[in-house]
């Protein structure tokens, strides 16, 4: 199946610094690529959708100024967690869908981001 | 997008067949029925997807009933590594909302 990275892998910051973590289709184009956020023992919860050359689609509750998110190609999109707290201390995944007949998505490795 | 109930946890042992069932009651016309397995701190792994009837893979069976209102989801002959959480997700294949999730935990 296709492949999804993600970098970094894991990330601990200071509060109040910016973080960002990027996104690839590695063998895909993705037109549309998604975000979520996870807390332990919890499920995913979908943040935003992000489509190529265009602005971001944020869930209700989502702050867009916190999270930024940036789909400038079709095989790449970041997520900058800006003045990081720690309650953003979470697990973000990503996934790409292509954009066959299918519409399958598939999902990164997931980032594990502790705020300090 | 419909909602989907799961139960939230599920016990078996080594070399049992685990049946996990999802009640998905207002699926509309075009949703496809996905499942999706987790393993901790990793992303969601594919496992299988159906519109009705039965659909058969290498790791799985998915079984749809002519309602569509509910779907099975069939491992066989388990082992210690598919202690994950499966995931019962409809939709029309863009944006997926995660339901709670069954935890299956598997003994020797």
């Amino acid at each position: 199946g296709a492949v999804v990275s993600q970098h970094p892998s894991w990330v601990i910051c200071k509060s109040g610094t910016s973080v960002k973590i990027e996104c690839r289709s590695l063998d895909f184009q993705a037109t549309t690529m998604f975000w979520y956020r996870q807390f332990p023992k919890q499920s995913l919860m979908l943040m935003a959708t992000s489509n190529e050359g265009s602005k971001a689609t944020y869930e209700q509750g989502v702050e867009k100024d916190k999270f930024l998110i940036n789909h400038a190609s079709l095989t790449l999109s970041t997520l900058t967690v800006t003045s990081a707290h720690p309650e953003d201390s979470s697990f973000y995944i990503c996934s790409a869908m292509t954009s066959g007949g299918y519409n399958e998505q598939f999902f990164g490795p997931g980032t594990r981001l502790t705020v300090l | 997008l419909a909602k989907t109930t799961q139960p939230i946890s599920m016990d078996s042992y080594e070399g049992q067949e685990v049946n996990i069932t999802c009640s998905h009651n207002n699926i509309a016309t075009n949703d496809y029925i996905t499942w999706y397995q987790q393993f901790p701190s990793q992303g969601p792994r594919f496992i299988i997807q159906g519109y009705k009837t039965k659909v058969t893979n290498e790791v799985a069976s998915l079984f749809i009933p002519a309602d569509r209102k509910s779907s099975t989801l069939s491992l066989p002959r388990v082992s210690l590594s598919d202690t994950a959480v499966y995931y019962c997700l409809v939709g029309a294949r863009t944006k997926i909302i995660f339901g709670s999730g069954t935890r299956l935990s598997i003994r020797p």
